[in-house]
């Protein structure tokens, strides 16, 4: 059972500005940095943002990520067909003095 | 680039022990002073964190599998290992050896193991 809670699912058409969106808890995102990962089908999961909305290297700027109080979110503008994969938002939890995640969200482009 | 990779049992019985082997490539496991971690997911759900081996031996467990699991470190192998006894239906899931903790990169790409008799 995951810690953060993310929308199972999101969708959006080429070129479109897609928004993911990821809720915690004052333990967790309202005290602690939010990190994003991306897994491809068939594929380890990719480190995308770190630090709330730091890129490594390698990453492309159309990805974004913010937070603000207890909620994070990550937007991909500029959609394209390849970025179709599963996204999931992680932050440490300082009850549990370790790192949680969220369930995840399975991005369609249509 | 450091690259891991999961060796394992696949299927496992019921009551039995997981071991899991994460092999460490392209780096030595002792340089950068990282944690090295374990997750999983059950499929249909989210990731969970199992724990963290330091590169000195010290671990800490997630507090819902620390009764469970052992996670150590083999310096001169560039690996470190998973050990999760007193399986049932509820451990099967994917599980992923990764650098760090909280960011984790580079994971590996998974072992799936089935816990059925």
């Amino acid at each position: 059972q995951s810690g953060l809670t993310q929308p199972p699912s999101a969708s959006g058409t080429p070129g479109q500005t897609v928004t993911i969106s990821c809720s915690g808890s004052s333990s967790n995102i309202g005290s602690n940095a939010v990190n994003w990962y991306q897994r491809l089908p068939g594929t380890a999961p990719k480190f995308l943002i770190y630090r709330n909305n730091q890129r490594p290297s390698g990453v492309p700027d159309r990805f974004s990520g913010s937070r603000s109080g207890t909620s994070a979110s990550l937007a991909i503008s500029g959609l394209q067909s390849e970025d179709e994969a599963d996204y999931y938002c992680e932050a440490w939890d300082d009850s549990l003095r370790g790192p949680v995640f969220g369930g995840g969200t399975k991005l369609t482009v249509l | 680039q450091v690259q891991l990779r999961e060796s394992g049992p696949g299927l496992v019985k019921p009551s039995q022990t997981l071991s899991l082997t994460c092999t460490v490539s392209g780096a030595s496991i002792t340089s950068g002073n990282y944690y090295w971690s374990w997750i999983r997911q059950p499929a249909g759900k989210g990731l969970e964190w199992i724990g963290r081996v330091y590169t000195d031996g010290s671990t800490y467990y997630s507090p819902s599998l620390k009764s469970r699991v052992t996670i150590s470190i083999d310096t001169s192998n560039n690996q470190f290992s998973l050990r999760l006894n007193s399986l049932s239906a509820a451990d099967t899931a994917v599980y992923y050896c990764a650098r760090g903790l909280s960011p984790f990169d580079p994971w590996g790409q998974g072992s799936l193991v089935t816990v059925s008799s």
